[in-house]
């Protein structure tokens, strides 16, 4: 039963450039959410879709935005980079239904 | 609006228990997580709390919920070197909330273990 997946592992962009992250829910799932995690901090909500719409969003810019597919599987997008979105990047898949969230790996990005 | 604080370090020697406590504001608190974060890896799901308990036993692993006082504690017994990481409090709020579907996250306690 394979978890939640994530791509790419890293990544390097320069400041004003955009990137898109990917997320694969685990098995069954049908939520996902995504959070960024700064160094030396706990993660920070960012959205969660389900029914391939945003169904809660944190307290972040309009830079960062997120589709889900039909196949509940999820991009997070971060248009004109800032060197402050350097982190580690953690979806998280859940059901809708309740229970708790499964955590990816993580993207590691680094704005320069 | 909520609030999630952990001590952020803690040092055991090995096969000693481990203590890791969580302090939280939101008295609507559905559920509360332990999670645990090894070097350059994602969140693993250790255990976690339905907010009518107030203790709950897995293996290793006892939480303990104090709701009066918001105050949820970790305990690993027989600590090994392969549980050196950092474990993160995290409290997700009632389902009718408008933070109801995200997870609130301390800062994370690391945990050293000495052999």
């Amino acid at each position: 039963d394979a978890g939640v997946t994530q791509s790419p592992t890293h990544l390097i962009k320069t400041r004003g450039q955009q990137v898109t992250l990917r997320c694969s829910p685990k098995s069954g799932h049908d939520t996902v959410s995504w959070y960024q995690q700064a160094l030396g901090q706990g993660p920070q909500f960012i959205f969660q879709y389900y029914e391939e719409e945003e169904r809660q969003r944190g307290n972040f810019p309009d830079r960062f935005s997120g589709h889900q597919f039909p196949n509940y599987s999820s991009e997070l997008n971060v248009n004109a980079l800032l060197l402050g979105d350097s982190a580690l990047y953690l979806c998280a898949s859940s059901l809708a239904a309740g229970g708790p969230q499964y955590f990816g790996p993580g993207t590691r990005l680094t704005v320069t | 609006g909520e609030d999630v604080e952990q001590s952020l370090f803690l040092s055991v020697r090995e096969g000693d228990s481990s203590v890791i406590n969580c302090t939280y504001t939101d008295s609507s608190s559905t559920y509360l997580y332990w999670y645990k974060q090894e070097p350059g890896a994602g969140l693993q799901l250790l255990t976690y709390i339905f907010s009518n308990m107030d203790m709950k036993q897995d293996q290793r692993l006892t939480v303990l919920l104090n709701k009066k006082d918001k105050h949820l504690s970790l305990r690993i017994a027989d600590t090994q070197t392969g549980d050196s990481a950092i474990y993160f409090c995290a409290e997700k709020g009632e389902d009718s909330g408008a933070g109801s579907y995200q997870l609130t996250f301390g800062k994370g306690t690391k945990l050293s273990v000495i052999p």
